[in-house]
């Protein structure tokens, strides 16, 4: 079945850019909506938004300013980018796929393992 | 945006016994061309991501204990598990899909009295 694996640095410093990769294993990318998702320490979840296969995206209005998500099908893995980073972005930052039935508005499942992310200097 | 809220925010039952988690959509999130609900639980237990627990408001994912069950419709709905297992433990959240802008409620935390 459909993996995914998040990776990137767990410590990045204020002001400076997120950066996040997630490898899709066990399925093409080429089909379904795929998003990140982030939970803070012990708080709930907060979707950051999501890509198509075909480049196409959406993303959270509180966050849109800051954020980018692009695909590389040929790699089989999305990336996230979130710039100017606070201490407020510290979180655990999870991949994960939606988009059942071809349409993005669909449950979300399966989800990656989830990768912290601490903002501090 | 589409706000989730449920209740209670913490909950704890007997093993064996009943337990219910409400959500509630700041609008519905009925589609009446199809009369889906556009809406789905997750479990998380620590240090786990979310795992899937039902979607379309009542349909239960492969693999999910059917002591798990979901009802509601329009603004409110309810996630009951009929008699608590002790590793039914975890917070559960509710997620509205009706609008491409995902949003969650803030979770339930279900703990054994």
């Amino acid at each position: 079945q459909v993996q995914l694996q998040e990776s990137g640095p767990g410590l990045v410093k204020p002001s400076e850019t997120l950066s996040l990769t997630c490898t899709v294993s066990g399925g093409s990318i080429s089909s379904y909506y795929w998003s990140w998702i982030r939970q803070p320490p012990g708080k709930g979840l907060e979707w950051i938004g999501y890509i198509y296969h075909s480049g196409s995206t959406n993303y959270n209005p509180s966050l849109k300013s800051r954020v980018t998500i692009l695909v590389d099908t040929s790699k089989n893995q999305f990336s996230l980018k979130l710039s100017s980073v606070t201490v407020a972005d510290t979180a655990v930052y999870y991949c994960a796929r939606s988009g059942y039935s071809g349409s993005p508005l669909s449950w979300i499942d399966p989800w990656g393992q989830g990768t912290l992310v601490t903002v501090s200097s | 945006d589409i706000v989730m809220t449920q209740s209670p925010d913490s909950l704890a039952v007997s093993l064996g016994e009943r337990a219910t988690i409400n959500c509630k959509s700041s609008q519905s999130v009925l589609y009446s061309s199809n009369n889906k609900n556009y809406l789905a639980w997750y479990q998380q237990k620590p240090g786990q991501p979310p795992k899937l627990l039902i979607y379309w408001a009542s349909t239960r994912e492969s693999g999910v204990p059917d002591r798990f069950s979901g009802s509601g419709s329009g603004t409110d709905f309810t996630l009951t598990i009929s008699s608590l297992q002790a590793e039914d433990v975890a917070v559960y959240y509710c997620q509205q899909y009706y609008t491409t802008a995902y949003t969650f409620g803030q979770g339930t935390k279900l703990e054994i009295k």
